[in-house]
């Protein structure tokens, strides 16, 4: 069974960059699939971030695009999410998941974690 | 603003059946057959339960179909049962570009 699991700090200064990695069990990276990130603030709806492909293509929200970095480590079987220049209306639940890119559909979830954007 | 318009909530007792709807343009919704949505309980991460339109995943009960015309998605549930309350929420594929894009979820009630 696919898990995900995501980890990193629940709180990051304005102006900084926002670090998480997933932790993905029961099925190798490397075999394929885009691997994602969807944030919800409190309260409020889903937004797609971006993903990846295990080969190295990533497409990335137009309107985060300038400040999302989204990459693979296959050896470790985890891919990340780096968001630079955060404010708080960064503060959000990030989850990782599985993206199903034939499909366009995220198959598999983590269970996500809150990030608070304070100083 | 989210790309894909919900309406913000909906009720239906038990047994009855219930549609959530997902307009988007013709950019999206419809200009691709790439429509999914998604059940998400208070603190809980989604959960994928129609894929391309109308496609259900393995375990996803057969009470829950899905489907489009035009440029509007819809979600229907049928035999409203009092654990499908939650939030619904809808994405669908908007090209190279834009990739993908949720709506601003629906609350479903059960009354």
């Amino acid at each position: 069974q696919v898990q995900l699991q995501e980890s990193g700090p629940g709180l990051v200064k304005p102006s900084e960059t926002l670090s998480l990695t997933c932790g993905v069990s029961g099925f190798s990276i490397s075999s394929g699939f885009y691997w994602g990130w969807i944030r919800q603030p409190p309260g409020k709806g889903l937004e797609w971030i971006g993903s990846m492909y295990h080969g190295g293509t990533t497409y990335y929200n137009p309107s985060l695009k300038s400040r999302v970095t989204i990459s693979i480590d296959t050896s470790k079987n985890q891919f990340s999410l780096k968001l630079s220049s955060v404010t708080a209306a960064d503060t959000a639940v990030y989850y990782c998941a599985r993206h199903w890119g034939a499909s366009h559909a995220f198959e598999y979830w983590g269970q996500g974690t809150l990030v608070t954007v304070s100083s | 603003q989210s790309a894909l318009t919900q309406s913000r909530s909906v009720s239906g007792s038990p047994g009855q059946s219930v549609t959530i709807s997902c307009t988007g343009t013709s950019s999206d919704v419809g200009g691709y057959n790439y429509v999914s949505w998604y059940q998400q309980h208070p603190g809980k991460a989604p959960k994928l339960m129609i894929y391309e339109v109308s496609k259900r995943p393995s375990g996803v009960p057969d009470r829950f179909s899905g489907s489009k015309s035009g440029n509007m998605a819809s979600l229907t549930i049928s035999g409203l049962q009092a654990e499908d309350e939650a939030d619904y929420y809808c994405c669908s594929y908007a090209g190279y570009y834009t990739f993908e894009v949720f709506g601003g979820g629906t609350k479903l009630t059960v009354l």
